[in-house]
């Protein structure tokens, strides 16, 4: 059975650093992508980025490009998400999510949907 | 970037009636790569449909997609209690990733 299982809740204060964790079990962890989503209070999904375990192939968002910083631990199957320094704008509900992949002409997997998603970790930033 | 645009808002049906949610691109998706996901209060969302029309596993056969090109559809064909919620669709066609602001199905 696939299973995403994310670290639990954060308080900080602004100008902290976090890591939150996603952890995967049931699959070749290396072979899928793997996506992260930001759900502000109250509002829709945004997709932040996608990495690639086998290669830690990552590709950002444009509007979070530097913001964050997406890595994973093949060791133990797990990825991350990672603030160096967080806003109040930080704020919000974040999940992984498993994205499954197609291989393009040179035989690359490419990212394609999600398809299982962690329970989500909400992480607030209040002074 | 896409920008995806989902209609009506917030509509009110009755259990038993069929909903039609509407998913408009700002240009086309490339080969239909668009998803819908469920999401409920409290909880993570839930994969329904991929490639428009696909549906994932384990998704009741009520739920179907449809369309292509800019215009893309989600259709319940008889509302269960357990299907009102907020519905999202989702482009993966195009970087950077992108979803609708989201249809919620409220009970009537």
């Amino acid at each position: 059975e696939v299973q995403l299982v994310q670290s639990g809740a954060e308080l900080k204060k602004p100008g902290e650093s976090l890591r939150i964790s996603c952890e995967a079990s049931g699959y070749s962890f290396t072979t899928y992508w793997i996506g992260w989503v930001r759900q502000m209070p109250g509002k829709g999904l945004e997709w932040m980025g996608n990495i690639l375990p086998r290669d830690s192939d990552t590709r950002y968002s444009p509007s979070l490009l530097g913001q964050v910083t997406i890595s994973v631990d093949k060791s133990i199957s797990t990825a991350y998400l990672q603030w160096r320094s967080l806003k109040a704008s930080d704020t919000a509900m974040y999940y992984c999510a498993r994205v499954r992949s197609y291989s393009d002409s040179n035989g690359y997997p490419q990212p394609y949907y999600f398809d299982y998603w962690g329970q989500g970790t909400l992480v607030t930033v209040s002074s | 970037e896409i920008v995806l645009t989902q209609s009506p808002g917030t509509p009110s049906l009755s259990p038993g009636e069929r909903a039609t949610l509407s998913c408009r691109a700002s240009q086309s998706v490339r080969s239909g790569f668009l998803a819908w996901y469920q999401q409920k209060p409290g909880q993570a969302p839930r994969l329904l449909i991929y490639d428009a029309s696909s549906r994932a596993t384990g998704i009741p056969d009520r739920f179907s997609g449809s369309g292509s090109g800019t215009d893309f559809t989600l259709t319940i064909s008889r509302l269960e209690p357990e299907d009102f919620a907020v519905y999202y669709c989702h482009q993966y066609a195009t970087s950077p990733w992108t979803f609708g602001q989201g249809t919620k199905v409220e009970i009537k």
